[in-house]
């Protein structure tokens, strides 16, 4: 089945305790994505890769890491996170014609 | 900076009745595609339709349509014989399509409620 994976689904932390969100495709998609979802803000885009190696910024990519090592990985690492990081997580990818993003279940992370 | 306006927060329809929402959008590019998501309660986010900006013939899925209008910077989405399960939230998306800047905008998305 194709899909997108997402892990761990809930996830309460406290401040500066770093933590990797982890994000897996088995569709050989070339681009992959991290989105945040917040209340009346819609999605934001956080970081998204072209290919294995290739990563960019987003539009909210401040307090986040990334790295794409593999085709099918994508994970999203909080050095710090902070409370203001609290959201839903969505992973996505998509082949380069863009015919359809796959989205990941979600994430739901709490910064105490 | 690309942006994507939802002015419609809610709204409701009868159930078996058309629905339109409305999308506009702010860009200087010519070649970009646009999206619209579904976001039913279980939160997972599903592709409804997709459009290609070269393309003049409005994009269809079913009873899921568009009306594209370039010059106007409109994408809109009629829904048609609105279904219970249709009860969601809706994202419109833009994302520039430009050998290696591939990034994704999305509304703030419209909360539709059909109605039995």
């Amino acid at each position: 089945e194709a899909q997108v994976t997402q892990n761990p689904r809930y996830l309460i932390t406290v401040t500066g305790k770093k933590l990797t969100v982890t994000c897996s495709q088995n569709m050989n998609h070339e681009y992959m994505s991290w989105y945040r979802q917040d209340p009346g803000l819609g999605l934001r885009q956080i970081y998204y890769s072209m290919n294995v190696e290739v990563t960019d910024k987003g539009d909210v990519p401040e307090g986040y890491k990334v790295s794409r090592k593999e085709k099918r990985n994508f994970p999203l690492i909080l050095e710090s996170p902070s409370p203001n990081q609290t959201s839903l997580y969505f992973c996505a990818s998509s082949r380069f014609d863009f015919n359809g993003q796959f989205f990941g279940p979600g994430t739901r992370l709490t910064v105490l | 900076a690309q942006t994507v306006t939802q002015s419609q927060p809610e709204m409701s329809v009868q159930e078996a009745e058309t629905v339109t929402l409305s999308c506009t959008y702010d860009t200087s590019e010519n070649n970009y595609y646009l999206f619209w998501y579904k976001q039913p309660p279980s939160r997972q986010m599903i592709l409804v339709i997709r459009q290609e900006a070269y393309k003049q013939q409005n994009a269809t899925e079913n009873r899921f349509s568009v009306n594209f209008q370039k010059a106007a910077k409109s994408f809109s989405l009629k829904i048609s014989d609105s279904q219970l399960g249709d009860t969601a939230m809706y994202f419109c998306a833009f994302m520039k399509h430009s050998g290696g800047s591939e990034k994704l905008v999305f509304g703030k998305g419209t909360k539709l409620t059909v109605n039995p």
